[in-house]
C-alpha cells in the first residue's frame, strides 16, 4: 500500500542550530499535511500543517514546505532549543479519509 | 473539557486475556479515532467513529478486535485473547473533522506478559 514514510530514524543537532526533519510520501492525492510532536509519555501534538495548495507555510520558529513533484515535506525548526527533543511524525490525509502517519524522526537538542 | 481522556495509562495482561480501553473525546468532538503505536514507531489506524458510527475500520484486525461508541459513554477498544503482539500504546484522538484538527490523548500502554 501507499505509505508516509521519513528519510532519517534519529536527528542531533546542536542548540542554537536550526534543523530540517524531512518526510517523503508516495500518495499524489494526499491533499493535507500535518507535523506533530511527541514527547516522552505523551500523544501527538499538533505543530503546524499545510494543504496542497501551498508550497511553504510558517508558523512560530517552524516552517512547512511542500515539494508536490517530489512527493516531500519537510519541517525546519529555527533556533532549535532542548525542549524541541522530541519524535516528529508526518501525516497525510486524503479527501474525507482519516489520517495516516509515517515513521517518526528522533530529534535531540545538545545543550 | 478540552482534552481527550483515555483510561486507564497503564494495563497488563497475561496472553489470552481480554483487555479493555477507554477514551472520552472531547465534547462537541463529532469523531474519534484509535491508533496502536509500537515502540515509538508509526501509528498504526485501527479505527474511527462519527458519532456511534463507525467511520473507516479498514485498520482494525478482524479478529479479537472490537470497538465502539456509544452516546453518554466513553468509547472502547477491546481485545479478545491478547497476544504477545498486541502490546502497543493505544492512542484514541478526537475531532470536529474526519481530516483534521485531531487532539490527541495521552495513550494507554498495554503490556501483554
Amino acid at each position: 500500500g501507499e505509505s508516509v514514510g521519513l528519510h532519517l530514524p534519529t536527528l542531533s543537532v546542536q542548540e542554537g542550530d536550526n534543523s530540517i526533519i524531512n518526510c517523503a510520501y508516495s500518495n499524489s492525492a494526499s491533499d493535507y499535511f500535518i507535523w506533530y510532536k511527541q514527547e516522552s509519555g505523551k500523544g501527538p501534538q499538533f505543530i503546524i500543517d499545510i494543504r496542497s495548495n501551498m508550497d511553504k507555510r510558517q508558523g512560530q520558529r517552524v516552517t512547512v514546505l511542500l515539494n508536490k513533484t517530489v512527493k516531500h515535506l519537510s519541517l525546519q525548526i529555527a533556533a532549535t532549543q532542548p525542549g524541541d527533543s522530541a519524535v516528529y511524525f508526518c501525516a497525510e490525509t486524503v479527501g474525507n479519509n482519516d489520517m495516516r502517519f509515517g515513521a517518526g524522526t528522533r530529534l535531540t537538542v545538545k545543550p | 473539557g478540552e482534552e481527550v481522556a483515555q483510561t486507564p495509562k497503564h494495563l497488563v495482561r497475561g496472553e489470552g486475556q481480554k483487555a479493555k480501553l477507554y477514551c472520552a473525546p472531547i465534547k462537541g468532538h463529532s469523531y474519534v479515532f484509535w491508533y496502536q503505536q509500537v515502540l515509538k514507531n508509526e501509528f498504526k489506524f485501527l479505527i474511527s467513529f462519527q458519532n456511534e458510527n463507525v467511520f473507516d475500520e479498514t485498520g482494525m484486525p478482524k479478529e479479537r478486535f472490537s470497538a465502539k461508541c456509544l452516546p453518554n459513554s466513553p468509547c472502547s477498544l477491546e481485545i479478545q485473547a491478547t497476544k504477545l503482539e498486541d502490546s502497543a500504546v493505544y492512542f484514541c484522538a478526537s475531532a470536529m473533522y474526519a481530516t483534521y484538527g485531531y487532539t490527541f490523548g495521552s495513550g494507554t500502554r498495554l503490556t501483554v506478559v
